[in-house]
């Protein structure tokens, strides 16, 4: 079956960095478009931006255009989310999906890695 | 940027019919299609795809869930509503780049 499986909780200091993994299973990595979401304690989906699985070339919504890296180990079926410099509000949870090129929509979820940021 | 704009909440009472609206600054059609999705969020979950393409309903999804619009108005419709679709409730587009609206809860009365 189809799975998109992140990596465990993690707890920073401001400044430090972290990675973050996301391993698919159950289809051909490159078939699909890997997207990010972030989700803030309490609030509501934040588009982050999507990596071509195909060509390596990530994209990045505006606001995380600069300390965030969207990375893949491809023979691993793997991506990655590296925050650098990392800011009390980077504190949430942060998300993987699948995202289907023909229609756009995210039609597996990764069930989340929670990010907490504190001196 | 397409900005998608939702009611924060919604409260409906078990067996009644649950219309929960999307309104986007743009027009998110194109060549016959409507780039917007919905997506169900309940308390420390993922979020689930419903519908894709304004109208078709997600594998495994039950058609008590269905979804209509077009250009910068879109409606998820729940009919009937039971117990267990208390959740959050988001709409999606991905016309250009992708955005998601600030999500409606969906609470029982």
């Amino acid at each position: 079956q189809i799975q998109l499986v992140q990596s465990g909780p993690e707890l920073k200091k401001p400044g430090e960095s972290l990675k973050i993994s996301c391993k698919a299973s159950g289809y051909t990595f490159t078939d699909y478009a890997m997207q990010w979401v972030k989700q803030a304690p309490g609030k509501g989906l934040q588009y982050m931006g999507w990596i071509n699985t195909q060509t390596g070339k990530p994209t990045y919504a505006d606001d995380f255009k600069e300390r965030f890296v969207f990375s893949l180990e491809t023979s691993a079926s793997t991506a990655y989310l590296q925050i650098n410099n990392l800011k009390n509000e980077d504190t949430a949870t942060y998300f993987c999906a699948r995202g289907r090129w023909l229609g756009g929509d995210f039609d597996y979820w990764g069930q989340g890695v929670m990010v907490t940021v504190s001196s | 940027d397409i900005v998608l704009t939702q009611s924060p909440a919604l409260a409906v009472s078990l067996g009644q019919r649950a219309t929960i609206s999307c309104k986007t600054n743009q027009n998110v059609d194109y060549y016959g299609n409507s780039y917007m999705h919905w997506y169900q969020q309940k308390p420390g979950q993922q979020p689930k795809l419903l519908i894709y393409l304004a109208s078709n309903l997600a594998s495994g999804i039950p058609a008590r869930f269905s979804g209509r619009g077009s250009g910068t108005d879109f409606t998820l419709t729940i009919d009937p509503v039971e117990a267990d679709d208390t959740a959050t409730y988001y709409c999606q587009q991905s016309r250009n780049l992708w955005t998601f609206g600030g999500g409606t809860k969906l609470e029982l009365k």
